[in-house]
């Protein structure tokens, strides 16, 4: 088990460029979640998946948005047309869903995130 | 309104020393609520989970506290270190299926020699 990965950690962008994010999950963790956090604040909710399903999707997260889970594992975030507002620190988290399969364990495991800086 | 607010808003104490946060919330229905340690530029790092019944949980010199009546929590801290420098978030999970989160600002503590 090797945590939570965000790929990449770091990305500058030009205003109007897309970008994607990438999160794997702790292997078996049927929720994922994304985030995005600003200096000094705490996080802010994105979105939501339960396995593939998106559950939840923040009004935050514009039609320039767009998260995928398409195999229930992985999840892609990406940003199109970024604009400087963007620049945030995006997290990804995972847990495991109450009684899932006879565990108990509702631990939400962070990321390291990816910082991503628009010019 | 669903709100978690932590106090103070940041810390500065000796190493050594003892340190109370504190977190009070007004979320429901109310499923759990968490303390992370976040340091600069690094994701969130969970210290403790307490559920509704759970008045105490410890994890090392990490204690929280949980009172569900006044809709308040604490996070002490024994015995600081200059590593215990960071944000310190109280979470709270809310709805049926636990699965809405509402963050803190976090209170910044820096240690100091």
């Amino acid at each position: 088990d090797t945590g939570v990965s965000q790929d990449p950690r770091h990305k500058i962008t030009k205003r109007g460029q897309n970008v994607t994010f990438r999160c794997d999950p702790i292997s078996e963790h049927n929720r994922l979640y994304w985030y995005r956090q600003t200096l000094g604040q705490g996080p802010e909710f994105l979105t939501y998946f339960q396995n593939e399903a998106q559950l939840e999707k923040s009004r935050l997260l514009s039609d320039r948005f767009s998260a995928e889970r398409p195999k229930g594992s992985f999840s892609t975030l990406e940003i199109q047309r970024t604009e400087q507002g963007d620049s945030a620190m995006y997290l990804c988290a995972s847990s495991l869903a109450r009684l899932h399969r006879g565990k108990r364990g509702n631990t939400i495991y962070f990321g390291e995130g990816s910082w991503l800086t628009v010019v | 309104k669903n709100q978690v607010e932590q106090s103070p808003q940041s810390l500065i104490i000796l190493e050594g020393k003892n340190c109370t946060l504190q977190c009070n919330y007004t979320v429901s229905p109310f499923s759990n609520l968490r303390w992370y340690k976040q340091d600069t530029g690094r994701g969130p790092v969970s210290l403790t989970i307490m559920t509704f019944s759970e008045n105490t949980k410890s994890n090392g010199r990490y204690t929280a506290t949980l009172d569900a009546d006044t809709k308040q929590s604490s996070l002490h801290i024994t015995a600081s270190q200059l590593s215990d420098s960071a944000s310190y978030i109280c979470v709270v999970t809310w709805g049926g299926g636990g699965n809405k989160l509402t963050f803190g600002t976090g209170t910044q503590l820096k240690v100091e020699l």
